[in-house]
C-alpha cells in the first residue's frame, strides 16, 4: 500500500522560531517522487519542492530546508527563522513508478500558524 | 502565463442539479486530474486523463464524470449531486513525470 502520514495536525510558533514538519511514507517502489506543496489561506496549492527516490541530498531553499532519509522514509521540511507569511497547511504528496506518476498521494497536511 | 483555470470558483447547488466544472490548461500538458480536499483526508484523486479520450478513475470517482475531448480542456460533470460532494476541487496537469501544476480551487457546496 502507498500512504503518506503527516502526523502534525497543527503546529504554533512564534514568529522566528524554526519549526519542522515530519511526513512518513510507505511504498514498495524504488522509484518514486516526494513533493511538499503549500496552501495559503487564500486556497491555492503552491509547489515547493520536488525530490526523487535516487537523490537523497538535502536541499535549502532559503528558509526552506528538506531533509530526505530513505533509511526512515521521511522526508520532513524545516523553515528557519519562521515568518507570518509562513501560516498555511502544508501538504506532503508521493506519486510511484509502478502507478505511471498518474496520482498523487497526498498526507492529511499539517496546518501551521505563525503568531507575531 | 502558464495557468490552470477553473470555473467557477465557488458554487451553491441544490441536491441533484447537475453542474459542470470546467478545468482548462496553456501548457499543452497531456496528463491532467481532478482532486477533492476534504478535511483531515488531504486531497484525493477523482479521475484522471493520460491525452484526449483516454481517461481512467482515481481513488474517490463515485458520483463524478469526466470527459477529455481537447487537450486543454478536462471538465468534471457531476449528474446528480449530493450533499456528500460538498468540497474544494483542484484540477491539475502535468507534463511527464514532473510537479503537478494546480488549478485556483472550486469550492462546492450540494444542500
Amino acid at each position: 500500500a502507498q500512504k503518506v502520514t503527516q502526523a502534525q495536525t497543527e503546529i504554533s510558533v512564534v514568529e522566528k522560531e524554526d519549526v519542522t514538519l515530519d511526513c512518513v511514507y510507505e511504498t514498495r517502489d524504488t522509484t518514486y517522487y516526494l513533493f511538499w506543496y503549500k496552501q495559503p489561506p487564500s486556497g491555492e496549492l503552491v509547489f515547493l519542492i520536488r525530490r526523487n527516490s535516487f537523490d537523497e541530498q538535502n536541499e535549502i531553499s532559503g528558509r526552506y530546508s528538506w531533509n530526505f532519509q530513505k533509511s526512515t522514509s521521511s522526508f520532513n521540511f524545516t523553515i528557519t527563522a519562521s515568518q507570518v507569511v509562513d501560516s498555511a497547511v502544508y501538504f506532503c504528496a508521493l506519486t510511484t513508478y509502478s502507478g505511471g506518476y498518474n496520482k498523487l498521494i497526498f498526507g492529511a497536511g499539517t496546518r501551521l500558524a505563525v503568531h507575531p | 502565463e502558464a495557468q490552470v483555470t477553473q470555473n467557477p470558483r465557488y458554487l451553491i447547488t441544490v441536491t441533484g442539479k447537475k453542474l459542470t466544472v470546467t478545468c482548462s490548461q496553456n501548457m499543452n500538458h497531456e496528463y491532467m486530474s481532478w482532486y477533492r480536499q476534504d478535511p483531515g483526508l488531504g486531497l484525493r484523486q477523482i479521475y484522471y486523463s493520460m491525452n484526449v479520450e483516454v481517461t481512467d478513475k482515481g481513488d474517490v470517482p463515485e458520483g463524478y464524470k469526466v470527459s477529455r475531448k481537447e487537450k486543454r480542456n478536462f471538465p468534471l460533470i457531476l449528474e446528480s449531486p449530493s450533499p456528500n460532494q460538498t468540497s474544494l476541487y483542484f484540477c491539475a496537469s502535468r507534463l511527464g513525470q514532473f510537479e503537478q501544476y494546480f488549478g485556483p480551487g472550486t469550492r462546492l457546496t450540494v444542500t
